[in-house]
């Protein structure tokens, strides 16, 4: 069964350093998602991208952030300079719809900003 | 702004008895998943609810959804061990249907 994948597992940073979290997405998926998670919270949304480009994204979303398809399947996150507070586990997710479509989630990158 | 809340926070239970989590959202919308997570893993999606009144049913697990009172539901009957962990709800929002997830529910079920 398709899944959806994404690398590192886990990653140690020190605070100001950049990082990118790697996505593979479903294969025939047009939709992808980037959420986080502060541990023992709830899920919080951060972008969604659509041909090509950003469709929504939430405050969280700030000028530090930004997302890539570099090539036809991968899909990455980078945040430019790391904060402590951006310390979470961070979850890829695509879906073959925009709306009432399944949101297939990947295993999750922890990020751990110290 | 969108807010959902679940209900309750956590839940411990017996095996063998019946419990509802209740999810209320704060806007109209008629796309409401359910997932599951289990400690230190990712979402399993377990509902889709795209319409008033849908319901759907899964093993032990029910779904509904009504979309006039902004309040899903679901139900576990005759809950067992192997359902313990985190359940949210989520509301689908905008033209890319971004999730907004409830405080999620912690289920433990004991013997």
């Amino acid at each position: 069964e398709p899944e959806v994948t994404q690398t590192p597992s886990h990653q140690v940073t020190q605070m100001g350093q950049e990082v990118i979290l790697r996505c593979v997405p479903i294969s025939n998926h047009l939709y992808f998602y980037w959420y986080r998670q502060i541990l023992g919270q709830k899920v919080e949304f951060l972008v969604s991208f659509y041909n090509n480009e950003i469709s929504e994204k939430s405050e969280i979303f700030d000028d530090q952030f930004s997302v890539e398809r570099p090539d036809g399947s991968n899909f990455t996150l980078k945040i430019r300079s790391t904060k402590l507070e951006d310390s979470a586990m961070y979850f890829c997710a695509s879906s073959a719809r925009g709306t009432g479509g399944t949101q297939y989630f990947g295993p999750g990158t922890r990020l751990l900003v110290l | 702004e969108l807010k959902v809340e679940q209900n309750p926070l956590f839940l411990s239970m017996q095996e063998g008895k019946n419990y509802t989590i209740y999810c209320n959202y704060s806007t109209t919308s008629d796309r409401l998943y359910w997932y599951r997570q289990d400690p230190g893993k990712s979402l399993e999606s377990l509902f889709v609810l795209l319409s008033n009144g849908a319901v759907k049913q899964e093993g032990r697990l029910m779904a509904s959804l009504d979309t006039k009172a902004r309040l899903s539901t679901l139900h576990i009957t005759a809950a067992v061990h192997d359902l313990s962990a985190t359940y949210f709800c989520a509301v689908g929002n905008g033209e890319t249907d971004k999730l907004i997830f409830g405080t999620g529910t912690r289920l433990q079920v004991f013997p």
